[in-house]
C-alpha cells in the first residue's frame, strides 16, 4: 500500500489553518496514524485510527477520513508546530509511511 | 517508565553485516508489536520490519531476505540482524512500540535511533 502526501510542504503564519492530506492507493479503513517530527527528534505520534487524539496532543489538531483519503488539520498553528507530519498506514504490513509535509514559517 | 535504547550502529562496508540492539524497559518486547524504522540523513520516514506478539515478522520489499527481526524475552531486547548491507541502508535505525492494546494505534514509544553507514 503505497502512502502520497500534499502538499509535499508549506508556508504558513502563526494563527493560521493548515490542511494536510494523506492519500493510500488502496483502501485502509480507517488504520491511519498522523505524526509530527522536529529536526534532530524522534517522531511523536499525534492522531491513530485516523481520528483518534493521542493523549496529551493539543486540540488544535485534528484527523478525519476513510478508505482511501485522509486529513490532518491544524486549527490555529503554534510556533511549536512547524515541523514534518507523516502518515502511516497500519491496515496491512508492510506499515508504509508517507512521503511527509513541511510546515514552515512563512 | 516504557523506554527503548538502540545500540550496535556503525560504520560498515557494504556486503557485511551488522545487528542492532533495542533494549526494552517498562514493558515486555513479547507484549506487543514492536518495529523497527529507519530514516536517512535529509529523507522521510522508511518502515523496515515488526515482530507481532505471536512471532510473525514481516519486511519492507528492499529488506527482505537480508534482514531479520527477533526478540530475546530473557534479555527483553528486540533485534535487527542486517546482513548483504547496501549503501542505501545508511540511516538511523529506530525501533518503536505499537501502542497497546491494539497494533494500528500506531507507534507511541521510540528510541533515540542508532546510526548506521555503509560505506568503503
Amino acid at each position: 500500500i503505497q502512502l502520497t502526501q500534499s502538499p509535499s510542504s508549506l508556508s504558513a503564519s502563526v494563527g493560521d489553518r493548515v490542511t494536510i492530506t494523506c492519500r493510500a492507493s488502496q483502501g485502509i479503513s480507517g488504520y491511519l496514524a498522523w505524526y509530527q517530527q522536529k529536526p534532530g527528534k524522534v517522531p511523536k505520534l499525534l492522531i491513530y485510527i485516523a481520528s483518534t487524539l493521542q493523549s496529551g496532543v493539543p486540540s488544535r489538531f485534528s484527523g478525519s477520513g476513510f478508505g482511501t483519503d485522509f486529513t490532518l488539520t491544524i486549527s490555529s498553528l503554534q510556533p511549536e508546530d512547524f515541523a514534518t507530519y507523516y502518515c502511516q498506514q497500519l491496515n496491512s504490513s508492510p506499515f508504509t509511511f508517507g512521503p511527509g509535509t513541511k510546515v514552515d514559517i512563512k | 517508565e516504557v523506554q527503548l535504547v538502540e545500540s550496535g550502529g556503525g560504520l560498515i562496508q557494504p556486503g557485511g553485516s551488522l545487528r542492532l540492539s533495542c533494549a526494552a524497559s517498562g514493558f515486555t518486547v513479547s507484549s506487543t508489536y514492536m518495529s523497527w524504522v529507519r530514516q536517512a540523513p535529509g529523507k522521510g520516514l522508511e518502515w523496515v520490519s515488526v515482530i507481532y506478539s505471536g512471532g510473525t515478522t514481516y519486511y519492507t520489499d528492499s529488506v527482505k531476505g537480508r534482514f531479520t527481526i527477533s526478540r530475546d524475552t530473557s534479555k527483553n531486547t528486540l533485534y535487527l540482524q542486517m546482513n548483504s548491507l547496501r549503501g542505501e541502508d545508511s540511516a538511523v535505525y529506530h525501533c518503536a512500540t505499537h501502542q497497546v492494546p491494539y497494533y494500528y494505534y500506531g507507534l507511541d514509544v521510540w528510541g533515540q535511533g542508532t546510526t548506521v553507514t555503509v560505506s568503503s
